[in-house]
Protein backbone atom coordinates (compact mmCIF):
# COMPACT_ATOMS: atom_id res chain seq x y z
CA UNK A 1 0.00 0.00 0.00
CA UNK A 2 1.22 3.63 -0.89
CA UNK A 3 1.82 5.48 2.43
CA UNK A 4 1.16 9.10 3.20
CA UNK A 5 3.04 11.29 6.02
CA UNK A 6 1.90 14.39 6.39
CA UNK A 7 4.00 17.25 8.58
CA UNK A 8 4.08 18.62 10.66
CA UNK A 9 1.72 16.57 12.84
CA UNK A 10 0.54 19.80 14.12
CA UNK A 11 1.23 23.34 14.18
CA UNK A 12 -0.07 26.66 16.02
CA UNK A 13 -0.89 29.96 14.05
CA UNK A 14 -2.57 33.30 14.49
CA UNK A 15 -5.16 34.60 11.91
CA UNK A 16 -3.97 35.85 8.90
CA UNK A 17 -1.20 33.90 9.13
CA UNK A 18 -0.38 31.89 5.88
CA UNK A 19 0.08 28.05 6.83
CA UNK A 20 1.37 25.37 4.89
CA UNK A 21 1.29 21.22 5.29
CA UNK A 22 3.05 18.85 3.49
CA UNK A 23 2.28 15.57 2.40
CA UNK A 24 4.93 13.05 1.17
CA UNK A 25 3.94 9.79 -0.91
CA UNK A 26 5.71 6.63 -0.46
CA UNK A 27 5.65 6.02 -4.28
CA UNK A 28 5.11 8.25 -7.13
CA UNK A 29 1.36 9.48 -7.04
CA UNK A 30 1.28 11.85 -10.37
CA UNK A 31 -1.25 14.30 -9.12
CA UNK A 32 -3.86 12.21 -7.58
CA UNK A 33 -3.48 13.99 -4.43
CA UNK A 34 -6.62 15.48 -2.32
CA UNK A 35 -7.09 17.26 0.83
CA UNK A 36 -9.97 17.10 3.46
CA UNK A 37 -10.61 19.44 6.32
CA UNK A 38 -12.29 18.14 9.55
CA UNK A 39 -13.66 19.92 12.37
CA UNK A 40 -14.32 18.08 15.64
CA UNK A 41 -17.20 16.11 15.76
CA UNK A 42 -17.61 16.72 12.03
CA UNK A 43 -17.30 14.48 9.00
CA UNK A 44 -14.30 15.31 6.67
CA UNK A 45 -14.68 18.23 4.69
CA UNK A 46 -12.98 17.61 0.53
CA UNK A 47 -10.87 21.05 -0.05
CA UNK A 48 -9.02 20.47 -3.33
CA UNK A 49 -8.74 17.30 -5.11
CA UNK A 50 -5.79 16.21 -8.29
CA UNK A 51 -3.62 18.14 -6.35
CA UNK A 52 -5.00 21.37 -7.30
CA UNK A 53 -7.91 21.69 -7.79
CA UNK A 54 -10.32 23.65 -5.66
CA UNK A 55 -13.84 22.09 -5.04
CA UNK A 56 -17.02 24.29 -5.39
CA UNK A 57 -17.38 26.59 -2.17
CA UNK A 58 -14.22 25.91 -0.94
CA UNK A 59 -12.72 30.01 -0.41
CA UNK A 60 -10.10 30.42 -2.62
CA UNK A 61 -7.65 31.03 0.20
CA UNK A 62 -7.02 27.26 0.03
CA UNK A 63 -4.26 26.49 -2.34
CA UNK A 64 -2.81 22.89 -3.64
CA UNK A 65 0.08 22.17 -5.55
CA UNK A 66 2.51 19.46 -6.18
CA UNK A 67 2.93 16.08 -8.06
CA UNK A 68 4.82 13.06 -8.17
CA UNK A 69 5.37 11.99 -3.85
CA UNK A 70 5.42 15.98 -2.66
CA UNK A 71 2.54 17.91 -2.24
CA UNK A 72 1.49 20.98 -0.28
CA UNK A 73 -1.66 22.68 1.20
CA UNK A 74 -1.46 26.42 1.74
CA UNK A 75 -4.21 28.92 3.70
CA UNK A 76 -2.64 32.07 1.96
CA UNK A 77 -4.40 33.54 5.23
CA UNK A 78 -6.12 31.76 7.99
CA UNK A 79 -9.11 32.06 9.25
CA UNK A 80 -11.06 31.26 12.44
CA UNK A 81 -13.19 29.02 11.00
CA UNK A 82 -9.94 27.50 9.46
CA UNK A 83 -9.04 25.77 12.81
CA UNK A 84 -9.04 22.33 12.05
CA UNK A 85 -7.29 18.99 11.26
CA UNK A 86 -6.52 18.88 7.68
CA UNK A 87 -5.65 15.32 5.88
CA UNK A 88 -4.51 14.52 2.44
CA UNK A 89 -5.37 11.47 0.30
CA UNK A 90 -3.91 9.50 -2.21
CA UNK A 91 -6.30 8.32 -5.34
CA UNK A 92 -3.30 7.06 -7.63
CA UNK A 93 -3.97 3.15 -6.22
CA UNK A 94 -7.76 1.91 -5.68
CA UNK A 95 -6.13 1.02 -2.08
CA UNK A 96 -6.87 4.50 -0.80
CA UNK A 97 -4.65 5.86 1.81
CA UNK A 98 -4.72 8.58 4.33
CA UNK A 99 -2.19 10.65 5.70
CA UNK A 100 -1.78 10.92 10.00
CA UNK A 101 -3.46 14.75 9.83
CA UNK A 102 -2.33 18.04 10.42
CA UNK A 103 -3.87 19.64 13.28
CA UNK A 104 -4.21 23.21 13.32
CA UNK A 105 -4.26 24.87 16.69
CA UNK A 106 -4.71 28.45 17.92
CA UNK A 107 -1.26 30.18 18.37
CA UNK B 1 -29.08 17.68 -3.30
CA UNK B 2 -26.72 14.31 -2.86
CA UNK B 3 -26.63 13.06 1.09
CA UNK B 4 -25.99 9.47 2.62
CA UNK B 5 -26.52 8.34 6.06
CA UNK B 6 -25.04 5.74 7.85
CA UNK B 7 -27.19 3.73 10.18
CA UNK B 8 -26.56 0.47 12.47
CA UNK B 9 -25.76 -0.50 16.05
CA UNK B 10 -24.19 1.74 18.24
CA UNK B 11 -22.49 -1.04 20.18
CA UNK B 12 -21.01 -4.86 19.63
CA UNK B 13 -19.71 -7.29 21.57
CA UNK B 14 -16.43 -8.65 20.92
CA UNK B 15 -16.12 -11.29 18.11
CA UNK B 16 -19.50 -10.35 17.28
CA UNK B 17 -20.43 -9.14 12.95
CA UNK B 18 -21.06 -5.39 12.58
CA UNK B 19 -23.33 -4.43 9.91
CA UNK B 20 -23.80 -0.89 8.79
CA UNK B 21 -26.02 0.85 6.01
CA UNK B 22 -25.03 3.76 4.16
CA UNK B 23 -28.76 5.25 2.10
CA UNK B 24 -28.12 7.89 -0.15
CA UNK B 25 -30.27 10.52 -2.09
CA UNK B 26 -29.88 13.15 -4.62
CA UNK B 27 -27.81 10.06 -6.88
CA UNK B 28 -28.17 6.66 -8.03
CA UNK B 29 -26.08 3.89 -7.13
CA UNK B 30 -26.41 2.76 -10.86
CA UNK B 31 -24.99 6.08 -12.02
CA UNK B 32 -22.05 5.25 -14.15
CA UNK B 33 -18.23 5.69 -12.48
CA UNK B 34 -20.38 6.91 -9.45
CA UNK B 35 -19.58 4.73 -6.19
CA UNK B 36 -19.74 4.61 -2.31
CA UNK B 37 -16.70 4.15 0.23
CA UNK B 38 -16.96 3.11 3.96
CA UNK B 39 -14.52 5.23 6.20
CA UNK B 40 -13.28 4.73 9.76
CA UNK B 41 -11.86 6.89 12.32
CA UNK B 42 -10.91 5.89 15.50
CA UNK B 43 -11.52 8.44 18.40
CA UNK B 44 -8.65 10.77 18.03
CA UNK B 45 -7.22 9.34 15.43
CA UNK B 46 -6.69 9.11 11.54
CA UNK B 47 -8.77 8.03 8.74
CA UNK B 48 -8.57 4.82 7.02
CA UNK B 49 -10.46 3.85 4.31
CA UNK B 50 -11.79 0.37 4.30
CA UNK B 51 -13.88 -0.44 0.81
CA UNK B 52 -15.38 1.05 -1.53
CA UNK B 53 -17.79 -0.63 -4.59
CA UNK B 54 -19.00 1.21 -7.88
CA UNK B 55 -21.87 1.15 -9.84
CA UNK B 56 -20.45 -1.66 -12.09
CA UNK B 57 -19.72 -3.89 -9.35
CA UNK B 58 -17.06 -3.49 -8.48
CA UNK B 59 -15.29 -3.75 -5.59
CA UNK B 60 -12.09 -2.99 -3.39
CA UNK B 61 -10.82 -4.04 0.76
CA UNK B 62 -8.16 -2.47 2.12
CA UNK B 63 -5.41 -4.68 2.36
CA UNK B 64 -5.06 -5.29 6.22
CA UNK B 65 -9.00 -6.28 6.92
CA UNK B 66 -9.64 -8.05 3.26
CA UNK B 67 -10.32 -11.23 5.25
CA UNK B 68 -13.18 -9.41 7.46
CA UNK B 69 -15.24 -6.78 5.47
CA UNK B 70 -17.64 -7.59 2.51
CA UNK B 71 -19.61 -4.79 0.62
CA UNK B 72 -22.58 -4.78 -1.24
CA UNK B 73 -25.10 -2.80 -3.02
CA UNK B 74 -29.13 -2.96 -3.45
CA UNK B 75 -29.10 -0.76 -6.16
CA UNK B 76 -33.43 -0.24 -5.71
CA UNK B 77 -33.13 0.96 -2.13
CA UNK B 78 -30.16 3.09 -2.68
CA UNK B 79 -28.53 1.25 0.07
CA UNK B 80 -24.81 -0.07 0.47
CA UNK B 81 -24.54 -2.53 3.36
CA UNK B 82 -21.10 -3.14 4.65
CA UNK B 83 -20.01 -5.94 7.40
CA UNK B 84 -17.51 -6.43 9.59
CA UNK B 85 -16.73 -9.89 11.21
CA UNK B 86 -15.29 -10.74 14.28
CA UNK B 87 -14.86 -7.32 15.98
CA UNK B 88 -12.64 -6.31 18.22
CA UNK B 89 -12.26 -3.19 21.05
CA UNK B 90 -9.53 -1.78 18.84
CA UNK B 91 -12.34 -1.10 15.86
CA UNK B 92 -14.22 0.84 18.15
CA UNK B 93 -14.48 4.35 15.59
CA UNK B 94 -16.80 6.74 13.86
CA UNK B 95 -17.67 4.79 10.20
CA UNK B 96 -18.46 6.76 7.89
CA UNK B 97 -19.46 6.32 4.10
CA UNK B 98 -18.52 8.88 1.47
CA UNK B 99 -19.61 8.88 -2.28
CA UNK B 100 -16.67 8.72 -4.75
CA UNK B 101 -16.07 9.42 -8.34
CA UNK B 102 -14.54 6.48 -9.97
CA UNK B 103 -12.78 8.21 -12.72
CA UNK B 104 -10.58 10.50 -9.66
CA UNK B 105 -11.13 8.55 -6.19
CA UNK B 106 -12.19 11.36 -4.37
CA UNK B 107 -14.47 11.85 -1.74
CA UNK B 108 -17.36 14.53 -2.51
CA UNK B 109 -20.01 14.07 -0.03
CA UNK B 110 -20.03 12.24 3.70
CA UNK B 111 -22.65 11.09 5.69
CA UNK B 112 -22.37 12.23 9.52
CA UNK B 113 -20.82 9.05 10.79
CA UNK B 114 -22.04 6.27 13.39
CA UNK B 115 -20.23 5.79 16.35
CA UNK B 116 -19.23 1.77 17.30
CA UNK B 117 -18.11 1.22 20.46
CA UNK B 118 -16.93 -2.54 20.86
CA UNK B 119 -17.42 -3.84 24.37
CA UNK B 120 -18.91 -6.04 26.36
Amino acid sequence: DIQMTQSPSSLSASVGDRVTITCRASLRISVYLNWYQQKPGKAPKLLIYTASKLQSGVPPRFSGSGSGTDFTLTISSLQPEDFATYYCQQSFSTLWTFGQGTKVEVK
Amino acid sequence: QVTLKESGPVLVKPTETLTLTCTVSGFSLSTPRVGVAWIRQPPGKALEWLAHIFSNDEESYSTSLKSRLTISKDTSKSQVVLTMTNMHPVDTATYYCARVLQDDGFFDFWGQGNLVTVSS
